[in-house]
Order: C-alpha cells, then structure tokens, then sequence
C-alpha cells in the first residue's frame, strides 16, 4: 500500500517556469510533511516541511501549499533554474513522541530545467 | 556542525556473500539514526531505526539486520545476500530525545549496492 502517492513522475520545464509537483497522502495521522531534494549519486536533502496546523509555507524561491481536508499538499519553485534540475521526494511522517520517526516517502519526480 | 558518513560508496557482492554496510555521524550525541533503500524509480523505504544504542526497529521483514554498537554508528549486514537486495542504501540522522517534536533527517551520500 503506497501511502504517500506523488506526482508527476517526470517533468520539463523551461527557466523562469514554475514545476509543480503534487502528492496525496491517505494515513490522516501524518502531522509533518517534508519536501527532499536529491542530485544524482547524493544523498537526499531536506529543502522545506510543513506541518498540518498552516496551509502554505514559503522558503526562497520553495513553497509548500497544504490541503488538509483534501489530504494533499504540493511543492512550487518560482524563477525555475537549470540548477533545480534534480529529483524531488514528498514524504510523511507521523509524531511518535519517543523521537525516532520513519519517513514515508513518494516516489519522486524528476525535473528538468531547460535553459 | 554535524556530518554523517557512509562507506564504501560502491559496492559489488556475488548472491550470497555477506554485507556490512557502515554509516557514522559526527558532531552530535544520541541522534536517531535511519536505514532506508532506494530502488531505481521508486521512493526511498525505511528499512531500521535506532533511538539508541542496542535498540533497533525494524520497519520492513528482510534478509537484512541492522546494529548500533556504538552511540553514533549504525551498521547494515546480511550474511546471505540476494539478488533482491541491489539499491542504493541511505543513512540518516536527526535529533534524538523524546518530545522534541518533528526533527529533520539529514542523509548521507548513499551506497550503490549492486548483487551478481
């Protein structure tokens, strides 16, 4: 069961565009939604995350737009540069309060940047 | 500032070899720490976590084992490698401590794990 359902997989986007990568979760108590860049042979890393209790949340040119009744939330990157070129995960997690809590991630988009 | 490492970078097994993956954080003191793998095309899966030393979690049944001898090193193994066991493996840390609320995952740069 993917609990976590990201889209789309892939995605072109000129500079200056706007790529926005959408994912739809189905588990009602994940409470922290965090975004991943990864760049080919790296690990990935954590560009934004937002929680369930705001509806947008803006980082430089990354904005997270949250939809709790909709279960769904997405990732915009304005001024689009060929150097955002990368993979990008959504992932989940749920508090468990005793401080270790697995990610649950999508499956990824890979974007591309065109000059 | 903390950093974690993972070794080797690559790594090429025959079907029923061991394994012993290492991953190693510095600059902080009792992180969680995070086993995931990635297969081609798909999202990364949690494989173990730790919130201690001797203490592991396993998220998924495997022919794979996970050990923490040490408060920030968190070891990967199987003594019997499968086919199915090629991907590219992470490790994490963040945060350790209850009620600190949501704390963010930082990775390492992966081993490629590839099985003939």
């Amino acid at each position: 069961q993917q609990q976590v359902k990201q889209s789309p997989q892939s995605l072109i986007v000129q500079k200056g565009g706007i790529p926005i990568i959408n994912c739809a979760y189905e588990n009602t108590a994940f409470d922290y939604f965090p975004w991943y860049q990864q760049f080919p042979g790296k690990g990935p890393a954590l560009l934004i995350a937002i929680r369930p209790d705001v509806s947008e949340k803006k980082e430089g040119r990354f904005t997270i737009s949250f939809n709790k009744s909709a279960k769904q939330f997405s990732l915009h990157i304005m001024d689009s540069q060929p150097g955002d070129s990368a993979t990008y995960f959504c992932a989940a997690s749920t508090y468990s309060g005793g401080g270790a809590d697995g990610l649950t991630f999508g499956k990824g988009t890979h974007l591309i940047i065109q000059p | 500032s903390q950093t974690i490492h993972q070794w080797p970078a690559t790594l090429v097994q025959p079907v029923g070899s061991p394994l012993s993956l290492e991953c190693t954080v510095e600059g902080t003191s009792n992180p969680n720490l995070y086993w995931y793998r990635q297969a081609a095309g798909r999202g990364l899966q949690l494989l173990f976590y730790s919130v201690g030393i001797g203490q592991i979690s396993s998220e998924v049944p495997q022919n794979l084992s996970a050990s923490r001898p040490q408060d920030r090193q968190f070891i990967l193994s199987s003594k019997k490698l499968l086919l199915s066991d090629s991907g590219f493996y992470l490790c994490a840390w963040s945060e350790g401590g209850a009620n600190l609320g949501h704390q963010p995952q930082h990775f390492g740069d992966g081993t490629r794990l590839s099985i003939l």
